[in-house]
């Protein structure tokens, strides 16, 4: 089955520290998201990656950025942590698609808590 | 631009019961759309999606969820409600063309209780 293993489950940091989260996914797949999820919020995109070195941003990318310099690994980066980036941030992988999306799944991480202190 | 309403945040129900979370959606392309649920300490998890063809669609543990173009709703049922169906549910939708193609709009989610 396919796997997407986050580097951390919590993470504890200080306002105003780089802060790096790391997903990995055992599935040659090409698109990487990460989102963050909050209570009452819901799910919201923060970047997404469709092939190595490629990027987009999704509906809330301020303060975040990424890298994507391999297939299979997609970070997160956080140039300086604020207390209002605590949240619980999942990274997922799907395999690519075009229009018609009869097979697609995203495969979602177990989640890195963060929290900004 | 696409969208995805959750009505209920919380949805309370007794084992054996009716489960119905629901979820209206706004797409300017014909939708595809997706029911996913989360455990306690997990990720999300795939429970079924709707893409082209059978407005039915039936996913895992029993549930299903029927495509309303009319009422631009898809909404989660299960017949009868078992203690291990007690999760977080997320609905969301994507547009099939253009650059919506690998983005997923997802809903606040609907927290499912199942009371013995």
């Amino acid at each position: 089955d396919v796997k997407v293993t986050q580097s951390s489950r919590y993470l504890v940091k200080r306002t105003g520290e780089k802060v790096f989260l790391e997903c990995v996914q055992d599935m040659d797949h090409e698109n990487m998201f990460w989102y963050r999820q909050d209570p009452g919020l819901g799910l919201r995109l923060i970047y997404f990656s469709y092939d190595v070195k490629m990027k987009e941003k999704g509906d809330i990318p301020e303060g975040y950025s990424v890298s994507r310099e391999k297939k299979e690994r997609f970070s997160l980066i956080l140039e300086s942590a604020s207390t209002n980036q605590t949240s619980m941030y999942l990274c997922a992988s799907s395999k690519i698609t075009g229009a018609f999306a009869t097979n697609e799944k995203l495969f979602f991480g177990s989640g890195t808590q963060l929290s900004v202190l | 631009a696409q969208s995805v309403t959750q009505l209920g945040s919380h949805v309370s129900v007794s084992e054996g019961a009716l489960v119905l979370l629901r979820c209206n959606y706004s797409s300017s392309v014909p939708p595809y759309l997706f029911w996913y649920v989360q455990y306690p300490n997990q990720g999300l998890q795939l429970l079924l999606k709707y893409t082209t063809g059978a407005t039915l669609v039936k996913g895992i543990n029993g549930f299903e969820a029927e495509f309303k173009k009319s009422e631009t709703s898809f909404h989660l049922t299960k017949p009868s409600a078992h203690m291990s169906d007690a999760a977080e549910y997320f609905c969301a939708v994507r547009g099939n063309s253009g650059g919506s193609n690998y983005k997923l709009t997802f809903g606040k989610g609907t927290l499912l209780t199942v009371n013995p």
